[in-house]
C-alpha cells in the first residue's frame, strides 16, 4: 500500500470549512483514498473514499487532484463534535485489504 | 444491529498472565481484524480473517493468537502478557470481497499489563 503524509495538527473555527490535506505521491492506479476519523478514544469511523473523481456524502467532500498524488477532505461547516484525529489511507478497494493507519491529523474545532 | 461489540472494555493483567479479548459482529461480515493502538499512535494490524477458518498475520502478530470458528466471532488471545502489550485493542469487520472497503470498528478494549 502507498504511504500518506498528513500535517500532525490543524485548527478550525466552528462553522467554517475544515480542509484537511493529504499527500500520497506513490499511489498506484488501482488504489483508493479512504478517510477515517477517530473521536477521542473511540473506534475509527469511516467518512468517505474515492478513486479519482471528487466525492461527496452527508459527512464530507473529497477532492482528489488530477494526478492523484494528493487529496483534501472538506468538512463544510465544522462543529465542535468534529474535533478528532483524521486518517488518510490509501488502499485497494475491496474488503479484506486491511488498512494501514499513519499518524493522522488532529483537528481541533474551536468556538 | 449491535454492530461490532468488544468485551471487556477494560482489563488489567499481570506479566505472564493470559487472556482472551472477545469480538463479535452481527452484520454477517466475512472480514474481521484486530488492531492495536499505542498512545499517540495510529492503529497497527495484528491479525485478520477473511472468513471462518481462515486467519493471517498482520504487521505486529507476535504474542497474539486468533481463531475464527464462526462468522460472528473473532477472539484475540494473549498467550503470556507483557508490559509492551499495554495498548487499546480495536476489532473491525467489513463486507465480503466485491464491495467497498468500509470497515466498522468496535469501541475498543483498554488493556494494561503490569
Amino acid at each position: 500500500d502507498a504511504k500518506t503524509t498528513q500535517p500532525p495538527s490543524m485548527d478550525c473555527a466552528e462553522g467554517r470549512a475544515a480542509n484537511l490535506p493529504c499527500n500520497h505521491s506513490t499511489i498506484s492506479g488501482n488504489e483508493y483514498v479512504y478517510w477515517y476519523r477517530q473521536i477521542h478514544s473511540q473506534g475509527p469511523q469511516y467518512i468517505i473514499h474515492g478513486l479519482k473523481n471528487n466525492e461527496t456524502n452527508e459527512m464530507a467532500s473529497l477532492i482528489i487532484t488530477e494526478d492523484r498524488k494528493s487529496s483534501t477532505l472538506i468538512l463544510p461547516h465544522a462543529t465542535l463534535r468534529d474535533t478528532a484525529v483524521y486518517y488518510c489511507i490509501v488502499s485497494l478497494r475491496y474488503a479484506g485489504n486491511m488498512l494501514t493507519f499513519g499518524g493522522g491529523t488532529r483537528l481541533m474545532v474551536k468556538p | 444491529n449491535a454492530g461490532v461489540t468488544q468485551t471487556p472494555k477494560f482489563q488489567v493483567l499481570k506479566t505472564g498472565q493470559s487472556m482472551t479479548l472477545q469480538c463479535a459482529q452481527d452484520m454477517n461480515h466475512e472480514y474481521m481484524s484486530w488492531y492495536r493502538q499505542d498512545p499517540g499512535m495510529g492503529l497497527r494490524l495484528i491479525h485478520y480473517s477473511v472468513g471462518a477458518g481462515i486467519t493471517d498475520q498482520g504487521e505486529v502478530p507476535n504474542g497474539y493468537n486468533v481463531s475464527r470458528s464462526t462468522t460472528e466471532d473473532f477472539p484475540l488471545r494473549l498467550l503470556s502478557a507483557a508490559p509492551s502489550q499495554t495498548s487499546v485493542y480495536f476489532c473491525a469487520s467489513s463486507y465480503s470481497r466485491g464491495t467497498d472497503n468500509e470497515q466498522f470498528f468496535g469501541p475498543g478494549t483498554r488493556l494494561t499489563v503490569l
